[in-house]
């Protein structure tokens, strides 16, 4: 089983919708969970974080961890445009590797 | 800092040759990381170092694979003989402190093997 599992999408919305992303992780001793932003050609970029459990709010985006179910969620509200990248969830296991899901391909249609 | 900083940014060649990809992390940054991304596999882990020191390599793929950080400056992935498999895009990435939950990553380089 991998340590973090993620859809690979891809996945159209149009422009203005609530977009659900979503990753499953493995180990409930994971305590640090990452979400990066990859576009086209470029490097991942760190958008948020979040440790252990529960919310935390970034402008229109959401991270989400539900520990009971080892489920880890990204909204993003009144999606645009300039939102449609690759979204990659990430977590550090046990020896300390930063390990990544396939990462779901977002495209926000005007 | 101009960031993580990756050469050649793309390589094609021939199977059997040798290739070496390089990276400069972060000035200050303790630890570093080398990835490979694919389609079908997404974003992988290959090796990551602590202060110049290999911790885990256990995501390279075979022995052809060999990475080096001679200081904290300059690391070096190489492929030798290079096959078509692996052709993919190599990510390299920094940062701060092991542990860090954020990491850095240079802009790739895009390896084609034919």
């Amino acid at each position: 089983q991998k340590e973090v599992e993620q859809d690979p999408g891809p996945l159209s919305v149009p422009e203005g919708a609530i977009v659900s992303l979503n990753c499953t992780y493995s180990n409930s001793a994971f305590q640090y969970f990452m979400w990066y932003r990859q576009y086209s050609r470029k490097g991942p970029e760190l958008l948020m974080y979040t440790y252990s459990s529960g919310n935390k709010e970034d402008g229109r985006f959401t991270a989400q961890v539900d520990k009971s179910s080892k489920y880890i969620s990204l909204f993003i509200r009144d999606s645009q445009p300039s939102d449609s990248a690759t979204y990659l969830c990430a977590i550090f296991n046990q020896g300390g590797k930063l390990i990544f899901g396939q990462g779901t391909e977002l495209s926000v249609k005007p | 800092d101009a960031g993580v900083i990756q050469s050649p940014r793309h390589e094609v060649t021939e199977m059997g040759q040798e290739v070496t990809l390089r990276c400069k992390p972060i000035s200050g940054h303790n630890s570093l990381f080398w990835y490979r991304q694919t389609m079908m596999r997404g974003l992988e882990l290959l090796i990551y170092f602590n202060n110049n020191v290999p911790i885990d390599d256990s995501g390279m793929p075979e022995d052809r694979f060999s990475a080096k950080m001679p200081n904290a400056s300059f690391s070096t992935l190489k492929i030798q003989p290079s096959e078509p498999r692996d052709s993919a895009v190599y990510f390299c990435a920094s940062s701060l402190s092991p542990g860090d939950t954020e990491a850095f990553f240079g802009q790739g380089t895009r390896l084609t093997v034919v």
